[in-house]
């Protein structure tokens, strides 16, 4: 349990759906991270907020949304994706952002999704 | 950040100790090595960082070789829940972003 929760845990869904992937932390961070991790690839960074202020959107297209009502919650919503979004999606929090080489980013179980 | 080599794979028999290394020949001496480990249908795991000096926690212990090109994550008695994919990991303190970059990883096998 690294206080990272993620909800829910699996999702299927089809091109045409609307979806949201829910993410709480329990830690007290400031920061909070969406990653998307396909099979045989390193992890990719989406998207990172801090202070419930984006700082960070890694090109990511805008079929992925993300939204931070406050420091403990990060949302992605979901809407007409496409069969490579298959993915797992990350949700991570760290205390300050992960500028500082010394710190550490605690992950979330994950989202396994899969559009069909 | 600097790249990091790891074996692909290792197997090690229950109840036995790991040596988990990982080579960085490029470090900078501002790089922090971090060790992350993802379990079957986890996220990543923090498990050790370090800079210079040796470090011990409650999950591993990692050594660092003096010239700082390599590094050993050490699971002191390895159980079958420690199998997972180990992540060898280097942050600059100069010139750091947002991102952890994971690669790939060595995928540890306990053997019972």
């Amino acid at each position: 349990e690294t206080g990272v929760t993620q909800t829910p845990r699996h999702l299927v869904m089809g091109m045409t759906n609307k979806k949201s992937l829910k993410c709480e932390q329990h830690l007290g961070h400031n920061a909070m991270y969406w990653y998307k991790q396909s099979a045989k690839k390193p992890l990719e960074l989406m998207f990172v907020y801090s202070l419930e202020e984006r700082v960070e959107n890694n090109s990511v297209p805008s079929r992925f949304s993300p939204e931070c009502p406050n420091s403990s919650h990060l949302f992605l919503h979901l809407h007409t994706l496409q069969p490579e979004d298959s993915a797992l999606y990350l949700c991570a929090s760290s205390q300050d952002l992960a500028r500082l080489a010394s710190e550490t980013q605690y992950f979330g179980p994950g989202t396994r999704l899969l559009v069909l | 950040d600097a790249k990091t080599t790891q074996p692909n794979s290792m197997e090690s028999n229950e109840e036995e100790p790991v040596h988990l290394p990982c080579n960085h020949s490029t470090i900078s001496g501002t790089d922090y090595i971090h060790w992350y480990r993802q379990l079957p249908s986890q996220g990543p795991e923090y498990v050790i960082h370090g800079l210079t000096s040796n470090v011990n926690n409650r999950m591993a212990s990692l050594a660092i070789a003096e010239d700082r090109k390599s590094s050993t994550l050490i699971l002191h008695r390895a159980t079958l829940r420690d199998a997972a994919v180990y992540y060898c990991i280097l942050r600059d303190a100069a010139n750091t972003g947002n991102q952890f970059y994971f690669g790939t990883g060595t995928s540890l096998t306990v053997i019972p």
